[in-house]
């Protein structure tokens, strides 16, 4: 199992819709990342988070440390964000994240 | 200008061989890191460098050496290519343990 799981994996919904991706972890994490992966390959830091939550544009992100879970949200979805959201927990006391595995997000039109 | 630059940006090679992979920050951040992709797009950590100094080397093959000449560049060298050395490869910054910014990554490919 791995440290860092997501879900879901893939998620397809409508443009306009309200998106929540979730991510829970087993380790012990000073902060925690989301990343967006775009077909293309690269990749885009998000946020980074330690606590509470966070606001850019339509996105939100929160995290609830004891409960070791963290949300991202996606605002009146478009499909310019579908992409592969990744999350990634940086680990106590070490310089390394550990990922999820992804969770593949496609919006139609 | 690109923060986190990575090159070549494809690399196809024939199994055996040595190669290397660049990259440079132009961010000022003092920590630098390899991370691979593999087919199934899972992301692990290769190696992380703070000031130039190796400070995590996750079980990465001897066959895998990076090089970090100042803490703006940490070049990555493989030596007796394997076709499992297949992947995306994603250079990556920041301060300290703050927000990473990645390069566009490498895509090796070992025929």
């Amino acid at each position: 199992k791995n440290e860092v799981e997501q879900s879901p994996q893939n998620l397809t919904a409508q443009e306009g819709e309200f998106i929540t991706i979730n991510c829970s972890y087993s380790v012990g994490i000073s902060a925690l990342h989301w990343l967006q992966q775009h077909p293309g390959g690269g990749i885009v830091s998000l946020f980074m988070l330690s606590s509470g939550k966070k606001k850019h544009g339509r996105l939100i992100a929160t995290i609830n440390i004891q409960e070791k879970h963290s949300s991202l949200h996606i605002t009146a979805s478009h499909p310019r964000d579908s992409a592969v959201y990744i999350c990634a927990g940086l680990i106590q006391g070490a310089q390394k994240l550990v990922f999820g595995q992804g969770t593949r997000l496609t919006i139609n039109p | 200008d690109t923060a986190v630059s990575q090159t070549p940006k494809y690399l196809v090679t024939q199994m055996g061989n040595d190669k290397s992979i660049k990259c440079e920050q132009n961010l000022g951040h003092d920590t630098m890191y390899w991370y691979k992709q593999d087919s199934k797009k899972f992301l692990k950590i290769m190696f992380s460098y703070n000031n130039k100094e190796l400070i995590i080397n996750e079980t990465v093959p001897n066959r895998f050496s990076p090089k970090s000449p100042d803490k703006a560049h940490l070049n990555l060298h493989i030596n007796s290519l394997e076709l499992g050395d297949s992947a995306v490869y994603f250079c990556a910054s920041s301060i300290g343990r703050g927000r990473a910014f990645f390069g566009q990554g490498t895509r090796l490919t070992v025929v």
